[in-house]
């Protein structure tokens, strides 16, 4: 088993519809979860991070975290063309192995016009 | 400002040379990271400093040597790379260790 595993994707969602992307990890010691955005031959740029259960909105974009059930997922409300990238969901334990986070493979979302 | 900058965007090297990547962060930041990405695969990482000094070591071939001359900058010594070393190689800081990235551009470096 991954430590951290996203939707295997790719995913398709017609422009204006929302995608939601999912991210399971293993280890109940994690404490800080990301998403990052990685456009096709760039580098990953921050989307969210969240630190506590619940939701985090900025934007179109909310952030859900579930400790107990060890998922993170990303809604991305009014998909727009320009959303059309790879997510990357990374997570950290905190203290122990400080400083490391593990990534999932990556979803990469397609929004059609 | 939430910028990290890297020198060079792109690097051909021959096995036998020695270069270095430079990344930059003005952010305040005390942990930088450096990370390997190949295509189609998440980033790789490397090694991160906090506070300077060698914080993790994934345990990278000596043939990558890191150095942190000071809070806001974070080199890459290369020498007698391989073919296989060919990749992004992408620097981030954040405000600590633990915390949100913010990931350079990249040097994109071909070995020949």
């Amino acid at each position: 088993q991954k430590e951290v595993e996203q939707n295997s994707g790719p995913l398709s969602v017609p422009e204006g519809a929302i995608a939601s992307l999912n991210c399971t990890y293993s280890d109940r010691g994690s404490q800080s979860f990301f998403w990052y955005r990685q456009y096709s031959g760039k580098s990953p740029e921050l989307i969210m991070s969240i630190y506590s259960n619940g939701d985090k909105e900025d934007g179109r974009f909310t952030a859900q975290l579930n400790k107990a059930s060890q998922y993170v997922s990303l809604l991305i409300r009014d998909s727009q063309p320009s959303d059309s990238a790879t997510y990357l969901c990374a997570v950290n334990r905190f203290r122990t192995n400080a400083g490391k986070s593990t990534f999932g493979d990556g979803t990469t979302l397609t929004v059609k016009p | 400002d939430t910028e990290v900058t890297q020198t060079p965007k792109h690097l051909v090297m021959g096995m036998t040379n020695k270069k270095s990547l430079k990344c930059e962060q003005h952010m305040g930041h005390r942990a930088m990271y450096w990370y390997k990405q190949k295509a189609k695969k998440p980033p790789e990482l490397m090694f991160v400093y906090s506070y300077e000094k060698l914080s993790i070591n994934e345990s990278v071939p000596s043939r990558f040597s890191p150095e942190c001359p000071n809070s806001s900058l974070l080199n890459l010594h290369l020498h007698a790379l391989q073919p296989e070393d060919s990749a992004l190689y992408l620097c981030a800081s954040s405000q600590d260790l633990d915390y949100e990235q913010y990931f350079g551009p990249g040097t994109r470096l071909t070995v020949t």
